[in-house]
């Protein structure tokens, strides 16, 4: 069973960068793409970014100038960077696979983990 | 705002169906065959329940079933259940540069 888990920091202060990784267990890292989506306090999924295992990435036009999305393979891991964060980036950021192709089946998903973006 | 269109809510007594639109347009929905949904529940990760339209993965039970009709996908559930009271969200693939989308979701009560 495939599982995935994020960690990093819960809060940062604003125009820093948010840094977070997520570890996969449970089956290889290699051959499927993987996803950063976050969802703020009582609001809807926003779609962040992906990686392939051969580092391709493709980004939320929306975010693209601050985000870094990278893989490690020999860890199982791979990680979001988000610079000059604001309030508005506050909210519940989750690692998911997507699959053969990024097609937005999301079929396994970390648990979440809150990052608070405050002074 | 989100980039596909749901209702905010929809309700519905145990035993009725409940159907959820999910408004896109001729870049995202209307124009692929990946549109996917997912259940939310109070401070869970979302779970999907269809995928590629109206497939559904293993272990999601067939009273869940999914569809669309041009820029507009589908989401019924059939005898409805107090489990499926939650937030749903549908999902369309929108191309390699935006990848995919997210409909704002749509709160389902059991009355």
């Amino acid at each position: 069973q495939v599982q995935l888990q994020e960690s990093g920091p819960g809060l940062v202060k604003p125009s820093e960068t948010l840094s977070l990784t997520c570890t996969v267990s449970g089956g290889s890292i290699s051959n499927y793409y993987w996803s950063w989506i976050r969802q703020p306090p009582g609001k809807g999924l926003e779609w962040i970014g992906y990686i392939y295992d051969s580092g391709r990435t493709s980004y939320n036009p929306s975010l693209k100038s601050r985000v870094t999305i990278s893989v490690d393979t020999s860890k199982n891991q791979f990680s979001l960077k988000l610079s000059s964060v604001t309030a508005a980036d506050t909210a519940v950021y989750y690692c998911a696979r997507d699959g053969l192709f990024p097609d937005g089946n999301f079929d396994y998903w970390g648990q979440g983990t809150l990052v608070t973006v405050s002074s | 705002q989100s980039a596909l269109t749901q209702p905010r809510s929809v309700s519905g007594s145990p035993g009725q169906s409940v159907t959820i639109s999910c408004t896109g347009t001729s870049s995202d929905v209307g124009n692929y065959k990946y549109v996917s949904w997912y259940q939310q529940h109070p401070g869970k990760a979302p779970k999907v329940m269809i995928h590629d339209v109206s497939k559904r993965p293993s272990g999601v039970p067939d009273r869940f079933s999914g569809s669309k009709s041009g820029n507009t996908a589908s989401l019924t559930i059939s005898g409805l259940q107090a489990e499926d009271e939650a937030d749903y969200y549908c999902c369309s693939y929108a191309g390699t540069y935006n990848f995919v989308v997210f409909g704002g979701g749509t709160k389902v009560t059991v009355l």
